[in-house]
């Protein structure tokens, strides 16, 4: 298995809250993702990073932030958690020339109460 | 903006049926067309099709890249229930290697 790691793996908070879920890789890859999956949306990118600090926003990037200030942690955070943002939330990993696209986490399963 | 469209989004079919999922894009600065499997977790990989590789197959499953039309297509031959999953196509591309996903295809296979 990719050396990719989430942390925490079951969160329940409640809403106000700051809630941070954090990437652990130890594949050295350049690209990480953060997607949140929905019944009848796929996987959907919240935030990506293509290197150290180098961040971009996804498609549903409102109410996330994100930081990477080293290769191997990149950190999801909501600023105050909603009850929308009730989710399962996968991180991804990647590197060019690899041939595979790209290495998921086991995901996080986030209530918001 | 980018867009990947998935058709259909759901198919349910008979234990050695063949099937045909869809994939077509939108997108600037294609780099690849990806195809993973998700069951009850993670997804897992299944294909990349990129300029230089436009067919791939993998026992009873292979799928094609038509960069013409932008699209691709995963057919699986002689269903089995243990391909009941979900079927997510996704496109890698621009400058800073951008994956996004389709809505994916639920495949279920009856007995």
């Amino acid at each position: 298995d990719a050396g990719i790691t989430q942390s925490p793996r079951h969160k329940v908070t409640e809403t106000g809250t700051p809630v941070t879920l954090r990437c652990h890789q130890t594949e050295n890859h350049r690209y990480m993702y953060w997607y949140r999956q929905d019944p009848g949306h796929g996987l959907r990118l919240i935030h990506y990073s293509y290197g150290v600090k180098d961040t971009d926003k996804g498609e549903v990037s409102d109410g996330y932030s994100v930081s990477r200030s080293k290769t191997e942690d990149f950190l999801l955070t909501l600023e105050s958690a909603t009850s929308s943002q009730t989710s399962v939330y996968f991180c991804a990993i990647s590197e060019l020339g690899g041939g595979y696209g790209a290495f998921f986490g086991q995901g996080t399963r986030l209530t918001v109460v | 903006e980018d867009k990947v469209v998935q058709s259909p989004l759901s198919l349910v079919v008979h234990e050695g049926d063949t099937v045909t999922l869809n994939c077509s894009y939108e997108v600037t600065n294609f780099r690849s067309l990806l195809w993973y499997k998700q069951e009850k977790k993670a997804p897992t990989f299944l294909f990349m099709l990129t300029s230089s590789g436009i067919e791939k197959k993998s026992g009873r499953l292979s799928s094609i890249l038509d960069k013409k039309e932008l699209s691709s297509i995963l057919n699986i031959t002689a269903t089995q229930t243990g391909d009941s999953a979900i079927y997510l196509c996704a496109f890698q591309g621009g400058a800073t290697n951008k994956l996004i996903f389709g809505t994916g295809t639920l495949l279920a296979v009856q007995p």
